[in-house]
């Protein structure tokens, strides 16, 4: 158990609809980090928030967009989804940002999005 | 662009034995970690080992070593005495110093046959 909290761990859905998966960090952790696994594009990182700001951003589509809230949580909202956006979608979190040695990525059991 | 390749999409050992999973990057920076994590069926993704690229030991834990070769961009994995528990999907990744986002390659799936 890494310590990151994923919900729901299943999500099956219809396209054209909308989803929010939600993703709570290790205690103490300021960044969390999305990322999607699907079977054609592999492990993709999506976009990294610290301390409720947007850090860094990915592959991350514009139907997409992410948050963090003050007590650190964060969720992850797909719009207008499509066939495609079927996927493992992955939440992580670490202390802090690059350039701390041992700031390792911690990640979560992962939500699991099927849309028909 | 920055990429990690894997060129084994499958592998198998017999358990007790001992595996070697390459592992290239491609990368023009010189300040970056590298990782090797590992996917059960469980799916959750864990890590397996780190190597800093300024330290030019070779990172170990327990049964896991790598053989990093900074010049030739090469960071392969060797789990020695394999068990069956080690069956897996196993990612190489990397990350820089100036960033966090992990850069993953698209995995080697590891069989354990007994």
């Amino acid at each position: 158990d890494s310590g990151v909290t994923q919900t729901p761990k299943h999500l099956i859905t219809a396209t054209g609809q909308r989803v929010t998966l939600r993703c709570s960090p290790r205690s103490g952790d300021l960044s969390v980090y999305w990322y999607q696994q699907s079977l054609d594009q592999g492990l993709q990182f999506l976009i990294q928030y610290y301390n409720g700001e947007e850090r860094a951003k990915g592959n991350i589509l514009e139907r997409f967009s992410a948050q963090q809230f003050p007590d650190l949580h964060s969720e992850l909202n797909l719009s207008s989804l499509e066939l495609g956006d079927s996927a493992l979608y992955f939440c992580a979190s670490s202390v802090g940002v690059t350039g701390i040695i041992g700031n390792e990525q911690f990640f979560g059991p992962g939500t699991r999005l099927t849309v028909l | 662009a920055q990429t990690v390749t894997q060129s084994q999409p499958e592998m198998s050992v017999q358990e007790a034995e001992t595996v070697t999973l390459s592992c290239t990057y491609d990368t023009s920076e010189s300040d970056y970690y590298l990782f090797w994590y590992k996917q059960p069926p469980s799916r959750q993704m864990i890590l397996v080992i780190r190597q800093e690229a300024y330290k030019q030991q070779n990172a170990t834990e327990n049964r896991f070593s790598v053989n990093f070769q900074k010049a030739a961009k090469s960071f392969s994995l060797k789990i020695s005495d394999s068990q069956l528990g080690d069956a897996a999907m196993y990612f190489c990744a990397y990350t820089l110093n100036r960033d966090d986002k992990i850069i993953f390659g698209k995995g080697t799936r590891l069989h354990i046959l007994p």
